[in-house]
């Protein structure tokens, strides 16, 4: 089956680094999507990599690596507002989006 | 404001009574999609429509009933629902399907049956 694992919940403090991760198990590979969801809103477009390797946006960045299935969103400088849900997406060979349970984003002043 | 609304954005109802959650678009994008969020689960893709027509069913109850009179709107019915219906169902929407298209999202209507 199609599977993507992403840590359930993770606490980091703010202005510090925090890196979630993702990995994924699915039939093909057209990309891979981060979407940011703060409580009672919509998912936001965050990032999208299909090719192996570090994109930089910002504060934000994506990594990934296809040969080991896994990739990860690294926030930097940490603001009070980056509390949110960080969802992880794989879209399969039929251009399925496969979506992962979220990362609950937990920022301490 | 990601360009995709959706109404209302709370509702309750009982397991008898009949409702419908609407979905518009202002992004000139060519398909459309329902999810169901339950917390601490991954998005389920309940519809997909492209172009109008209905591309995806994913093994939905008949209780729930979509509909797409055009590219820019998107209904779900809702008929007899279950107390485990209950979750935030989200609208999206893409250029095209087929494609590795970003999807954007509305901002849910929180559904309760009781």
């Amino acid at each position: 089956g199609q599977n993507i694992d992403q840590p359930t919940e993770m606490t980091a403090t703010e202005g510090a680094i925090v890196q979630i991760n993702c990995t994924y198990q699915t039939s093909g590979f057209n990309g891979l999507f981060w979407y940011q969801q703060h409580a009672g809103e919509a998912p936001t477009f965050l990032s999208y990599n299909v090719l192996d390797g570090l994109e930089e946006k910002g504060r934000f960045s994506s990594f990934l690596s296809r040969s080991k299935g896994y990739s990860y969103l690294l926030l930097k400088e940490l603001q009070m507002k980056d509390s949110a849900s960080y969802l992880c997406a794989v879209t399969d060979s039929n251009y399925q989006l496969i979506w992962g349970a979220g990362t609950k984003l937990i920022i301490k002043p | 404001e990601t360009g995709v609304t959706q109404t209302p954005r709370h509702l309750v109802m009982g397991m008898t009574n009949k409702k419908s959650l609407k979905c518009e678009q202002h992004l000139g994008h060519n398909a459309m999609y329902w999810y169901k969020q339950s917390a601490k689960k991954p998005l389920e893709l309940m519809f997909v429509y492209n172009f109008k027509e209905q591309t995806e069913n994913n093994s939905v109850p008949s209780r729930f009933s979509p509909e797409c009179p055009n590219s820019s709107h998107l209904f779900l019915h809702l008929h007899t629902l279950q107390p485990e219906d209950s979750a935030l169902y989200l609208c999206a929407s893409s250029r095209g399907q087929g494609e590795a298209d970003t999807q954007y999202f509305g901002p849910g209507t929180r559904l309760t049956v009781l």
